[in-house]
């Protein structure tokens, strides 16, 4: 089993709709919780970074973590076309980028 | 801006030749690493490193070694490529030693690497 559960999609949503990516995971040491975003032919780029439980929200994103349940979702309001990219999740159970776990990644596809 | 820069976007190589994916960062960070994402599995740590002429393994480490002579440059080497080495190549690198929001890891464009 891995350690780090994502769907890979593809997910095809209208322009506008409310957008849910989720992963789960094994590891109850894992605190720190990103969501990476990677555009096609780029490196992925940090998009959302959460510390142990709860939720957080930047603009059109909303990262929650459930460790009780070791689920974690990106929620995206609105989307975009240009929001069309593939999400990582990817956790860490302390210091150390070494130590990052990715999840499989899910592409996401937003038609205008 | 931290800057990643892999020196090719694509590579076509034959099965057991020796292959250099270099890669070089513009921001004095301390940790480089090495990944490859294969569709399905994400990405997976090759090889890292903390320091110059120091390195550790990562998940995944068979087939490759690393060269870290200067703190800006981490290159990942394939002795003698082979088919299932055909794959996406990540490199990064990170401030410090903790991975935090104001010090997340900073990706290359990778290299897309095919052995034939």
């Amino acid at each position: 089993q891995k350690e780090v559960e994502q769907d890979p999609g593809p997910l095809s949503v209208p322009e506008g709709a409310i957008v849910s990516l989720n992963c789960t995971y094994s590891n109850s040491a894992f605190q720190y919780f990103m969501w990476y975003r990677q555009y096609s032919r780029k490196g992925p780029e940090l998009l959302m970074y959460t510390y142990s439980s709860g939720n957080k929200e930047d603009g059109r994103f909303t990262a929650q973590v459930d460790k009780s349940s070791k689920y974690i979702s990106l929620f995206i309001r609105d989307s975009q076309p240009s929001d069309s990219a593939t999400y990582l999740c990817a956790m860490s159970a302390g210091t150390g980028g070494f130590k990052t776990i990715f999840g499989a990644g899910t592409r996401l596809f937003v038609k205008a | 801006d931290v800057k990643v820069t892999q020196s090719s976007r694509y590579l076509v190589k034959r099965t057991g030749e020796k292959v250099f994916l270099e890669c070089v960062q513009d921001m004095d960070h301390e940790n480089m690493f090495w990944y490859r994402q294969d569709p399905g599995l994400g990405l997976r740590l090759i090889y890292f490193s903390y320091d110059v002429k120091m390195k550790e393994k990562g998940d995944i480490p068979e087939g490759y070694s690393v060269s870290r002579e200067k703190k800006e440059r981490f290159s990942l080497i394939l002795e003698s490529a082979s088919t299932n080495q055909t794959s996406m190549y990540l490199c990064a690198s990170i401030r410090g030693a903790v991975s935090s929001y104001n010090s997340p890891l900073h990706f290359g464009n990778g290299t897309r690497l095919t052995v034939t």
